[in-house]
């Protein structure tokens, strides 16, 4: 079962504007983390953030997170052709269970 | 350092048919992570391995399993093939089990069953 949920689904911007994605949540969490897949490969990670972080960052990549509303937001800034791929979230629940559940991403297009 | 590695990056299977995906962890990485990811969708939580023993399941059948060997590589098998087993299966590992950090995965074996 999928426990994030970005939105928007698919986003398209020109270069150099700032995109931002959202993800939403269900139950609590250890971590939540962001990763880029490009073209149905492998996922690459960008940012994680713990459950007593607000906000985080990592060049061109800011992350924030709301615990009280389940929610986080990735915001990448003066975006580059090379930002186009599909962004997940994924969370980490505490306990012994370290799986990551992920949610169904959004594409962002990157328009020269 | 060397990344995750996978073999084979493309596999078609026919229904019914057995087959074996292979993983060589990041070194220094002690935990892998199996995922199953359809076309689409996000990644889904296959099982995760530490020191060669599974130490988490997702909600998939007993005819997926898998190994971990002492260089911390991995297997999946997927037994009885069916059509929906079609999908992107991505390895991933981690240091001390994941907690509180990132996953390194590999670039995924395309698997389709005919």
């Amino acid at each position: 079962s999928q426990q994030g949920e970005e939105d928007p689904q698919a986003l398209s911007i020109q270069e150099g504007e700032n995109a931002t994605m959202n993800c939403s949540y269900k139950t609590s969490i250890n971590n939540l983390q962001w990763y880029r897949q490009n073209s149905g490969r492998g996922l690459v990670h960008l940012i994680l953030i713990r459950s007593n972080e607000r906000e985080k960052h990592s060049g061109r990549l800011r992350v924030t997170l709301d615990t009280s509303k389940k929610s986080s937001s990735l915001l990448i800034t003066a975006s580059r052709a090379a930002d186009t791929a599909s962004y997940f979230c994924a969370t980490r629940s505490g306990g012994s269970n370290y799986k990551l559940t992920f949610g169904k991403g959004t594409l962002l297009t990157v328009n020269p | 350092e060397t990344g995750v590695t996978q073999s084979p990056t493309h596999l078609i299977k026919t229904r019914g048919q057995q087959v074996t995906l292979r993983c060589s962890s990041q070194s220094g990485h002690n935990t892998v992570s199996w995922y199953q990811q359809a076309l689409g969708q996000g990644p889904q939580f296959i099982f995760q391995y530490y020191r060669e023993e599974e130490n988490g399941r997702g909600n998939f059948p007993p005819r997926f399993s898998g190994l971990q060997f002492p260089n911390y590589s991995s297997e999946l098998n997927v037994n009885a093939l069916e059509l929906d087993d079609s999908a992107l299966y991505l390895c991933a590992s981690s240091g001390n089990r994941g907690q509180n950090y990132g996953y390194t995965f590999g670039s995924g074996t395309r698997l389709t069953v005919v």
